[in-house]
């Protein structure tokens, strides 16, 4: 089973900053199988990325995402009010299995 | 667009079957490459695929809930339904489904979750 290990659990900064989620899994998953989620208290998640590096219709091109292999990297560049939530990556494995990592809290400095 | 909408008890006996179903609206839940899942997520915890079915009837478990899950689809009434056996306390949890994306781009196949329903609260108790 691949493991998918997010870091840091918990990121805080400020609006305009940049953010980097880190998403590193136990084993080398295919980057068309990598996605990332975004969820807001009380909400469900939302696709953000997908293929590693793809856009999902409708997200600010502020966010981008990279990698491959075992290492995953989602970047945020200009924080808005709004991107203050959890993050999550997500892999689709054999069997298959689907994964997601922990999740990455990212909180208003 | 494609919306999801779950639906079920909210309360449900120790030892006994957790039901959910899964409306889609906006679309055939009969069309297109897609899986239909199941994910859940005990408060204040990430996130746990339960499984998925496609509208052939083909379905995947995760195998740590393998042997108490059965997932369904009812293509006439455009919906996909869970059954958790023999719950306990630790099946407490928010209940999503999601429309599951296989995509095939230039020779890859991409593999996604782009439709969530709003999610539906289970809790297991006496």
């Amino acid at each position: 089973e691949i493991v998918l290990t997010q870091s840091p659990g918990t990121l805080s900064l400020s609006p305009g900053e940049r953010a980097t989620l880190s998403c590193r899994a136990s084993q080398s998953v295919s980057s068309s199988y990598l996605a990332w989620y975004q969820q807001k208290p009380g909400q469900a998640p939302r696709l953000l990325i997908y293929g590693a590096s793809s856009r999902a219709t409708g997200i600010p091109d502020r966010f981008s995402g990279s990698g491959s292999g075992t290492d995953f990297t989602l970047t945020i560049s200009r924080l808005e009010p709004e991107d203050f939530a959890v993050y999550y990556c997500q892999q689709y494995g054999s069997s298959p299995k689907i994964t997601f990592g922990q999740g990455t809290r990212l909180e208003i400095k | 667009q494609v919306q999801l909408q779950e639906s079920g008890p909210g309360l449900v006996k120790p030892s006994q079957t957790l039901s959910l179903t899964c409306t889609v609206s906006g679309g055939s839940i009969s069309s297109g490459s897609y899986y239909w899942s199941w994910i859940r997520q005990p408060a204040g915890k990430g996130l746990e695929w339960i499984g998925r079915i496609y509208t052939s009837g083909s379905t995947n478990y995760n195998p740590s809930l393998k042997s108490r899950v059965t997932i369904s689809v009812d293509t006439s009434k455009n919906q996909f339904s869970l059954k958790l056996s023999s719950v306990t306390a630790a099946d407490t949890a928010v209940y999503y489904c999601a429309r599951d994306v296989v995509a095939t781009i230039r020779n890859y196949y991409y593999y996604y979750m782009d439709v969530w329903g709003k999610g539906t609260t289970v809790t297991v108790s006496s």
